[in-house]
């Protein structure tokens, strides 16, 4: 069955760098894009944008680009958000997921456990 | 800020019915697919719904979507306590080119 692990809760101080990965399994990992999701404490999700697994593609929602860079291992089946010049807001627990596109449907459906990312001095 | 509108809470006893809207525009809902999520506390999102009404295999059939014009609903029918989630929708956005979920809505079970 398919299934993403991402990498343990971070703290890090304002300005320091993270990186998140997210390891993939029971799938042909170039079969689906993948995607990542912020969701800040109590609060909503947010789409952050895409990478293409097969080509390496990145699109990124507005506001998060610059400072957060997708990417990729597959030879590993893995996928890495990072995120750079960490500021307090950024705190938020991030999510992969895979994500297709089929015709007039997008469908994001298996996700990671999400990683908790806390930025405090 | 979130270009789907969701209402901010729903309840209802055990066994009742309760429906959450999804409101949207042509340029996303109005053109494209919805899906829906249920994230249990604590846990990460999870796929509900996709593509309108179609269930994920392990979905109990209490749980329906439907769409109509620039709006899209989710129907939980005979619900149960474990049924208290907060609940959101999504759809492709092809004005802002990516992804859209909807303001989330916590649905207590009383």
């Amino acid at each position: 069955q398919v299934q993403l692990v991402q990498s343990g809760s971070e703290l890090k101080k304002p300005g320091a760098s993270v990186k998140v990965s997210c390891k993939a399994s029971g799938y042909t990992f170039t079969n689906y894009a993948m995607t990542w999701v912020r969701q800040a404490p109590g609060q909503g999700l947010e789409w952050m944008g895409w990478i293409n697994t097969n080509n390496g593609n990145r699109m990124y929602a507005q506001g998060f680009s610059g400072r957060f860079v997708f990417s990729l291992d597959t030879s590993d089946s893995t996928a890495y958000l990072q995120i750079s010049s960490l500021k307090a807001e950024d705190t938020a627990v991030y999510y992969c997921a895979t994500i297709t596109f089929v015709g007039g449907a997008t469908l994001v459906d298996y996700w990671g456990q999400g990683t908790l990312v806390t930025v405090s001095s | 800020q979130s270009v789907l509108t969701q209402p901010p809470s729903a309840s209802g006893t055990p066994g009742q019915r309760v429906a959450i809207s999804c409101s949207g525009s042509s340029s996303n809902i109005g053109t494209n697919t919805v899906n829906w999520y249920q994230q249990l506390p604590g846990t990460a999102p999870k796929e509900l719904i996709y593509r309108n009404n179609q269930r994920p295999s392990g979905v109990p059939d209490r749980f329906s979507g439907s769409k109509s014009g620039t709006s899209a609903s989710l129907a939980i029918s005979g619900l149960q306590s474990e049924d208290e989630a907060d609940y959101y929708c999504g759809a492709w956005d092809d004005s802002l080119n990516g992804y859209v979920f909807g303001t989330g809505t916590k649905v207590t079970v009383l």
